[in-house]
């Protein structure tokens, strides 16, 4: 039973250009939640996904970024137009239907550096 | 204001002592606390959970105590090894577990041989 698996694990853009991460749920799981991670910070949320639905975006910038976990296939989180202050590690964690965040599983990370 | 880019505080221990990692959290309304591990490169691994009609929660070799008087959440880690050395984070939901968590800026625990 594979956990939940990110891709790329380290992902490197020039400013300008577009960053997509990929998030694959545990088995079963069906919520999707995003966090970002600064160098000698905490995690902080950015966005909580179902299957086809976003269902709190409260911590997601408004312009460049966007979030999409469709009916089949992994989550995506996708950064337009890179600017340096966008790297960092972006974690995904997932959870079953009933059970919400108290029962996430993080993935590994995507280390985003802008060049 | 938050603090950006300051170092993370550090604890260290001796191998075999007990560690104790402190937490503050800011919503007085989060009913649901997790402390995670984070070890370099890797994401957040749950240690343990406790609700706040709890004070106190025991695991194997952890314990972890809410104060819910001065909103304040306590990590101990009994007779540390090695492979304790990460990062511990604290985090609180306030939804019921229906919307993402809140993490505190995390401590970084060393242990020494």
């Amino acid at each position: 039973n594979a956990g939940v698996m990110q891709n790329p694990r380290h992902l490197v853009r020039r400013r300008g250009q577009e960053a997509r991460l990929r998030c694959s749920p545990m088995k079963g799981h069906s919520h999707v939640y995003w966090y970002r991670q600064l160098p000698e910070e905490g995690l902080k949320f950015m966005v909580y996904l179902q299957k086809e639905n976003i269902i709190d975006e409260s911590g997601m910038p408004k312009e460049r970024f966007s979030a999409e976990f469709p009916k089949e296939g992994p989550s995506i989180l996708r950064i337009q137009q890179v600017v340096r202050g966008d790297s960092a590690a972006y974690f995904c964690a997932s959870s079953p239907e009933t059970g919400g965040v108290t029962e996430a599983f993080f993935g590994q990370g995507t280390r985003l550096t802008v060049v | 204001g938050e603090s950006v880019g300051l170092h993370l505080p550090t604890l260290s221990v001796q191998e075999g002592d007990n560690s104790i990692i402190n937490c503050a959290y800011s919503n007085s309304a989060s009913d649901y606390f997790i402390w995670y591990k984070q070890e370099s490169g890797k994401g957040p691994q749950f240690i343990i959970d406790i609700r706040s009609n709890m004070d106190k929660r025991q695991g194997q070799r952890v314990t972890v105590l809410l104060n819910k008087t001065v909103k304040h959440l306590s990590l101990q880690i009994a007779a540390t090894q090695p492979g304790d050395s990460a990062v511990y984070f604290c985090a609180e939901n306030s939804g019921g577990g229906a919307d993402g968590l809140t993490f505190g800026k995390g401590t970084h625990l060393i242990i020494q041989p």
